[in-house]
């Protein structure tokens, strides 16, 4: 079974400075990668997905993940961090299901705090 | 938002009793997948029915269950509630192309259930 880890519960950066959320994954065939963001009482919201390609890839609100195969990582990353970034971020991975079937495993999820 | 609307927002019951939570996904999704958020938890998928049939299933107890209707919206019932079963519940939908999903999910904004 696939599974993701989020080794990091909080990360805490200083406004303007970069900011990296880890996550690694475990699978058997072919990785899917999404990261999504929640903020306090809100649902999840999409950031960013790796499906092939590209090993940089780039999202919503300026984020972007690196995928190593070898590391089998895919970290979130951003150039210059907001106040408004902190959140609960969570790192997914597609399941092997066939065709239609599809459900996504999460992470704990990393919280980011960003602070001026 | 992300075009996925859930009812209620809020749902406060007694243990024993039975609930419906309701789920109209995004215009065009076939796919809609349900999730129970938790402290103790975390994130974690439940079931997945793609265009009225059940297509993946996760860690859903047997006192819940769920369906998709002809117009694609979604229930999620559960019954016999316990104290452990308070949680955020939420519903997704996808698109899929060529009879695979690779996609994002989009998160509706989850119903926050509290079993008294």
């Amino acid at each position: 079974a696939q599974s993701v880890a989020q080794p990091e519960d909080q990360v805490n950066v200083a406004e303007g400075n970069p900011l990296t959320v880890k996550c690694t994954y475990s699978v058997s065939g072919n990785p899917y990668l999404f990261w999504y963001v929640q903020y306090p009482n809100r649902g999840l919201q999409f950031l960013l997905k790796y499906i092939t390609g590209d090993n940089l890839v780039k999202g919503s609100y300026g984020f972007e993940a690196e995928f190593n195969k070898s590391q089998t990582s895919f970290h979130l990353k951003k150039p210059s961090a907001l106040v408004s970034d902190s959140a609960l971020y969570f790192c997914a991975v597609r399941d092997e299901g066939a065709g239609t079937a599809s459900k996504l495993t999460f992470g704990t999820g990393t919280r980011l705090q960003v602070t001026l | 938002d992300s075009g996925v609307t859930q009812t209620p927002k809020h749902l406060i019951t007694a243990t024993g009793q039975r609930v419906t939570l309701r789920c109209s996904p995004r215009s065009g999704d076939l796919s809609v997948y349900w999730y129970q958020q938790s402290l103790d938890q975390g994130l974690q998928f439940l079931i997945q029915y793609y265009n009225g049939e059940e297509r993946a299933k996760g860690n859903i107890l047997e006192r819940f269950s769920a369906q998709q209707f002809p117009d694609l919206h979604s229930e999620l019932n559960l019954s016999s509630l316990e104290l452990g079963d308070s949680a955020l519940y939420f519903c997704a939908s996808s698109h899929h192309r060529g009879g695979r999903s690779y996609n994002e999910q989009f998160f509706g904004p989850g119903t926050r259930l509290t079993v008294l």
